[in-house]
């Protein structure tokens, strides 16, 4: 399999704990983006790479989301004291950061809920 | 403001035949490129066309063509011959730079 990989698929939290997804993208592409999905929303973006590098965060990422890519593959999304709030899809897409509008390969998500 | 507008929570269509998903946008950028992303309850966001600002002619890709008016800021998706598996969320994006806005989709059932 080729694609954009993210693990875990689901996960079930309690209020408080901390959680981390990962996200691994299609191999030759430079650019990681993290967007979060609310039920009936579209995507919205939360933050993006190009290799090492997070060049832009939304101001969605409050300080308690923390995003990595240190060696330019593959990335984590880390929540801190999760609130209810944070309970929706969260999903990692790549590019290959040649140009700008580009096309975004997605992952299938990370569901997360918070209990 | 950058923005993706979509009007239609939710069409129904019959197999065979053809259906157009709105889309309106609101940029200022020169430059900019429109995309269509299909949503099945898989979850994975599936690219299907897209469509530059500055491309002359509008893009099709097999079933999918984009109906691009840039002077009303529209880019409607027309897909021609429903399949039942066409039934899935259709989110239009923009990109101004290098990050996708979406707007809120459409459900599309296509009904026997």
């Amino acid at each position: 399999d080729t694609g954009v990989s993210q693990d875990p698929r689901h996960k079930i939290t309690k209020r408080g704990q901390n959680v981390t997804f990962r996200c691994d993208p299609i191999s030759e592409h430079n650019r990681l983006y993290w967007y979060r999905q609310t039920l009936g929303q579209g995507p919205e973006f939360l933050t993006y790479f190009q290799n090492e590098a997070q060049l832009e965060k939304s101001r969605l990422l409050s300080d308690r989301f923390s995003a990595e890519r240190p060696k330019g593959s593959f990335s984590t999304l880390e929540i801190q004291r999760t609130e209810q709030g944070d309970s929706a899809m969260y999903l990692c897409a790549s590019s290959f950061g040649r140009t700008t509008n580009e096309k975004l390969f997605f992952g299938s998500g990370t569901q997360l809920s918070v209990l | 403001a950058q923005k993706i507008t979509q009007t239609q929570p939710g069409m129904f269509v019959q197999e065979k035949e053809a259906v157009t998903l709105d889309c309106t946008y609101d940029t200022s950028d020169p430059s900019y490129g429109l995309f269509w992303y299909k949503q099945p309850s898989s979850g994975e966001m599936i690219f299907l066309i897209y469509q530059g600002s500055y491309d002359q002619q509008n893009a099709t890709e097999g079933r999918y063509s984009l109906n691009f008016q840039k002077a009303r800021k529209s880019a409607n998706l027309v897909i021609s011959a429903s399949q039942l598996g066409d039934s899935a969320m259709y989110f239009c994006a923009m990109s101004p730079t290098d990050k996708l806005i979406f707007g809120t989709g459409t459900r599309l059932q296509v009904f026997p």
